[in-house]
């Protein structure tokens, strides 16, 4: 079955700087790689996702880049702040079963 | 729009005890998903209904856990009798069409098995 890899389990940066996390799959069949927020004591809600015919997705301060040659996919935050401190997870959709990373906790300093 | 509703909120219960959790999906979503997250490790699936269909339920960790979608709406899960390894937060979620589109999660609930 699939396998999900994220590093790291804990990133602190600096507000304004930026912020990568990433995440490798075992499966290369994996066709769709979400990634979700959650914020302290609330529920994960998807940030951005991307699609395995696509390498790169951008909203806003967000993106997301997929490598399925190297079977791995990061997250990129850019011009961090203090309210993008949360724990995100990436998963990886294979064959009607959805695996997730291990989480990652992001604290922004202000 | 209303989103996903999950009750309890929190329950805490003794072992061998048996609890029910309750998760309302969005209305007109035919995809209802279960997740539980153990004690701050990553979230693990659990099943996946269709309707009132179960479509995977190979995340189910044993036969203490049962789950039902009664008329294709509101979905329970029963843990009986609970361990204290159960404890963790469990998360529902629905989407309009299969694993592929956004999935709406709930609140959750907190499970606490002493």
């Amino acid at each position: 079955g699939e396998n999900v890899e994220q590093h790291p389990s804990t990133l602190s940066v600096q507000e304004g700087d930026s912020a990568v996390i990433k995440c490798t799959y075992s499966d290369s069949a994996s066709n769709y790689f979400p990634w979700y927020k959650q914020e302290l004591g609330k529920r994960p809600q998807l940030i951005i996702d991307i699609r395995s015919n696509v390498g790169e997705k951008k909203d806003q301060r967000i993106a997301v880049t997929l490598n399925k040659t190297a079977k791995h996919f990061s997250l990129h935050i850019t011009e961090t702040q203090p309210e993008d401190s949360a724990v995100y997870f990436c998963a990886a959709w294979n064959n009607n079963d959805m695996r997730f990373g291990a989480g990652t906790r992001l604290t922004v300093k202000p | 729009e209303a989103g996903v509703t999950q009750f309890p909120s929190h329950s805490v219960i003794e072992k061998g005890q048996t609890v029910t959790l309750r998760c309302d999906p969005i209305s007109g979503h035919d995809n209802l998903y279960w997740y539980r997250r153990v004690m701050g490790k990553e979230i693990k699936f659990l099943l996946h209904f269709v309707k009132e269909s179960k479509q995977d339920e190979s995340g189910m960790p044993n036969n203490r856990f049962l789950a039902e979608r009664t008329g294709g709406t509101y979905s329970t899960l029963k843990v009986q009798p609970a361990e204290l390894e159960d404890s963790g937060v469990y998360f529902c979620a629905s989407s309009r069409l299969g694993f592929q589109e956004t999935q709406y999660f709930g609140p959750g609930t907190r499970l606490l098995v002493l």
